[in-house]
């Protein structure tokens, strides 16, 4: 049973260009969740994706957004690069539980976004 | 707003001996969930223990337990037996009952000595 995957493991960008990071759930889970991790720092929630739309965002710009594939599979897209946004990218997938609210999120291994 | 302390950023521990890493948080919700994440150098966020506010009994999972002092909003994690493996930034979390983003601390580095 395949865990969270994310693609790329690295990517070098710009400042200015737009990025695209993947995040496949582990199977069976149907939300996925976001985080950036800067260096040093615990991750912070940017939002989660449930039933192809976005459920909850935190305190990030509206030049992050997301999207979710029916088959659950989710891309982070970020706009006009600036160099405070090189950070590790994580991915969190779960399953909605009775209730409406999710388990526990399982971690992908991470994107690394350096922004030069 | 919740927020989460870790108030120790690097501890040191003796391979086989116990360490304790604490955590405060503050929060005015009575339905919450805490958790300790280890994530070593491959960067992949792993879940050690997770606690449910309204379960007064510690969880433990094998080495690893907690001791949840909730009036307190204190959550420790005690690691017996200390392996090099464990060797890793662990972060304590918080999760709202009412929505699902998780609140990380800055963390602690811990470092296992042979």
């Amino acid at each position: 049973d395949a865990g969270v995957t994310q693609s790329p493991t690295h990517l070098i960008k710009t400042r200015g260009q737009q990025v695209t990071l993947r995040c496949s759930p582990k199977s069976g889970h149907d939300t996925v969740s976001w985080y950036q991790q800067a260096l040093g720092q615990g991750p912070q929630f940017i939002f989660q994706y449930y039933e192809e739309e976005e459920r909850q965002r935190g305190n990030f710009p509206d030049r992050f957004s997301g999207h979710q594939f029916p088959n659950y599979s989710s891309e982070l897209n970020v706009n006009a690069l600036l160099l405070g946004d090189s950070a590790l990218y994580l991915c969190a997938s779960s399953l909605v539980a009775s209730g409406g609210r999710v388990d526990t999120q399982y971690f992908g291994p991470g994107t690394r976004l350096t922004v030069l | 707003a919740q927020t989460v302390t870790q108030s120790q950023p690097e501890m040191s521990v003796q391979e086989a001996e116990t360490v304790t890493l604490s955590c405060t948080y503050d929060t005015s919700e009575s339905d919450y969930y805490l958790f300790w994440y280890k994530q070593p150098p491959s960067r992949q966020m792993i879940l050690v223990i997770r606690q449910e506010a309204y379960k007064q009994q510690n969880a433990t999972e094998n080495r690893f337990s907690v001791n949840f002092q909730k009036a307190a909003k204190s959550f420790s994690l005690k690691i017996s037996d200390s392996q090099l493996g464990d060797a890793a930034m662990y972060f304590c979390a918080y999760r709202s009952g009412v929505d699902d983003k998780i609140i990380f601390g800055k963390g602690t580095r811990l470092h296992i000595l042979p």
